[in-house]
This record gives C-alpha cells, structure tokens and sequence, in this order.
C-alpha cells in the first residue's frame, strides 16, 4: 500500500526552464510535507517543506504547492540548473512521530 | 564531524550471517531514525528512536532485525540470518526531535550486499 506516490520515475528540462515535480498522497492525516534530494552515493538532503495549514512555500528557487482536497503537492524549480540534476523524493508525515513515509523518487535531468 | 556518519560505507556479507550496521547522529539530536533503500524504490521507514526508546518497530521487516541506541548517541541495527532480499542501502537520519517539522539530516547510507 504505496501511501505517497511519484508516478513519474524521470523528467528532463533544459536549463533556464521550469521542472514540475509531482507527488500524490492516500492518506489524509498527514499533516507535513516535505521535498528531499538525492545525489548518488549521498543520503538525502532537505530541500523544502510544508505545513498542512498552508497551501504555498517558497524558498529561492524552489515552491511547493500543496492541494488538500486533491491529495497533490508538487515542487516548481525555477530557473533550473544543471547542478538541481538529483534524484528527489516526496515525503509525509503525521502524528509528530517524524516518521516519514517517501514516494519513490523522481530523476530530474537538467540539461545545459 | 558535524553530519550523521554510518559505518561500514559497503557490507558484503554472505546469506545466513549476522550483520551490524552503525549510525552515530548529530551531537544533541534526540530523534534517530533508520530507513532502507532496495535498488530502484523509494525509502522505507524501519524504525525510529526517542531518546534510546524505540516506540514504534513496526516497520522492521521481519524478526531477523533489531535495532538498539545507548546513551542517547549510537544507534545499531542487526540483521540476522541475512537473505538475499535484505539487499538495500540502510540510512540512517536524526532531527533535534520528533517534531515534523525539524529538519531530518541523513548519513551516506550502508550498501548491504547478500550474496
């Protein structure tokens, strides 16, 4: 039962452009959520999170939206580089255990 | 050392053999968490600790894992009787708490090998 999903294993861009990753949840007491990202041989790094009660987070770069009712978030990188060419999981949490339940990652390519 | 270390970085180990895989998180993190990572798949949570209590283990796979933290510090995780199956990168991470929204730091992972 895959409670956080990333349906998309891969996604390539051209530098300077918009990448749209997106994650889709089942499980609606989760209440934070969270972007990490992966190089090879490295654990994963935080990128961006966001709180349930809002529904936009924006960090540089980087944006989360979160819908609700959709059971969607998704993360906008704007403009894109070619050092942002990671692996990058969504991941949720509830009940303030800090246990994290992550989808199966996305390969994002950034090509110059 | 500032980041969470785990050791050994690669473990090829035999099927049948016991293994203990190390974490030592940041100095002060009260939270440790263990996940694995099987070839292609996302993290999977196994097992998380408070202090050195460990609430929850229901994500451990199966009675052949056990996991144990002393001190407040080192975290271990064994697995015993090693099957083919058990083959992943193990990751250990910790956070000031249980908080969600406290950032979790993540070692460089074991690569477990079971031949």
């Amino acid at each position: 039962d895959q409670q956080v999903k990333q349906n998309s294993p891969s996604l390539s861009v051209q530098e300077g452009r918009i990448s749209i990753l997106n994650c889709d949840y089942t499980n609606s007491m989760f209440d934070y959520f969270l972007w990490y990202k992966k190089y090879p041989a490295e654990g994963p790094t935080f990128l961006i999170s966001i709180s349930s009660i809002k529904d936009k987070n924006e960090d540089g770069r980087f944006t989360v939206f979160l819908n609700k009712s959709a059971k969607h978030l998704s993360l906008h990188i704007v403009p894109s580089q070619p050092g942002d060419s990671a692996v990058y999981f969504c991941a949720a949490s509830g009940s303030n255990t800090g246990k994290l339940i992550f989808g199966q990652g996305t390969t994002l390519q950034v090509k110059p | 050392g500032a980041g969470v270390s785990q050791s050994p970085s690669n473990k090829v180990t035999e099927k049948g053999k016991d293994v203990e895989l190390r974490c030592d998180p940041i100095s002060g993190h009260t939270a440790l968490y263990w996940y694995r990572q099987r070839l292609g798949q996302g993290l999977e949570f196994l097992i998380y600790f408070q202090g050195n209590s460990a609430p929850d283990k229901s994500g451990l796979p199966s009675d052949r894992f056990s996991a144990e933290r002393t001190g407040e510090s080192v975290s271990t995780l064994t697995i015993q009787r090693t099957q083919q199956e058990d083959s992943a990168v193990y990751l250990c991470a910790s956070s000031l708490d249980l908080r969600s929204y406290n950032e979790q730091f993540f070692g460089p992972g074991t690569r477990l090998t079971v031949l």
